[in-house]
């Protein structure tokens, strides 16, 4: 069974200063990690993955996330936010053993970016 | 091309219609996806197509029937649906469907009214 958890439904940032969206998963097997963006009224857009090697991964439109082995968690970054940042996130999980191949979704995370 | 495309972008259909959604990409990936999505919540997984054969269905009612024309091709077949199917209908596809840790790339989805 595999299982995500973004603990915020929503973070509330000021446009420049630095944001951290929370996520943390369990797996049975090694994990592969991703994080989603999605714009009112889009599909989701790729921004990140963690498969193995080095904890920080460095994504699109200057979002990083670290992955944590010991904490289980996956938590996307920014050092300094935009207004255009705000959007619905998303932390997917998907085990290395996953045999359906299936991507679980969190619930989701709100982020406001105030100017 | 590397991106994924969905019509019609908007659908508004009665209880007793027949409609289609389609999707379409033309990035050789061999793994398709449809999921429904309603406000606020993640992406609700209802059929993966891995080499133009079904080989996951959520357990989704048959008023929702899918098919792999080709590898560039989904559609969605509806028929007799209720309103609480009212929802964002997402596609995505990923490249070869044995690999775990490839990202899926998301269309910009259908948004599909009952009435």
């Amino acid at each position: 069974a595999q299982s995500v958890a973004q603990p915020e439904d929503q973070v509330n940032v000021a446009e420049g200063n630095p944001l951290t969206v929370k996520c943390t998963y369990s797996v049975s097997g090694n994990p592969y990690l991703f994080w989603y963006v999605q714009y009112p009224n889009r599909g989701l857009q790729f921004l990140l993955k963690y498969i193995t090697g080095d904890n920080l991964v460095k994504g699109s439109y200057g979002f990083e996330a670290e992955f944590n082995k010991s904490q289980t968690s996956f938590h996307l970054k920014k050092p300094s936010a935009l207004v255009s940042d705000s959007a619905l996130y998303f932390c997917a999980v998907r085990a290395d053993n996953n045999a359906g191949n299936m991507l679980t979704f969190g619930g989701g995370t709100r982020l406001m970016v105030k100017p | 091309d590397t991106e994924v495309t969905q019509t019609p972008k908007h659908l508004v259909m009665g209880m007793t219609n027949k409609k289609s959604l389609k999707c379409e990409q033309h990035m050789g990936h061999r793994a398709m996806y449809w999921y429904k999505q309603k406000a606020k919540k993640p992406p609700e997984l209802m059929f993966v197509y891995s080499y133009e054969k079904l080989s996951i269905n959520e357990s989704v009612p048959s008023r929702f029937s899918p098919e792999c024309p080709n590898s560039s091709l989904l559609n969605l077949h509806l028929h007799a649906l209720q309103p609480e199917d009212s929802a964002l209908y997402l596609c995505a596809s990923s490249q070869e469907p044995g690999l775990r840790y490839n990202e899926q790339f998301f269309g910009p989805g259908t948004r599909l009214t009952v009435l």
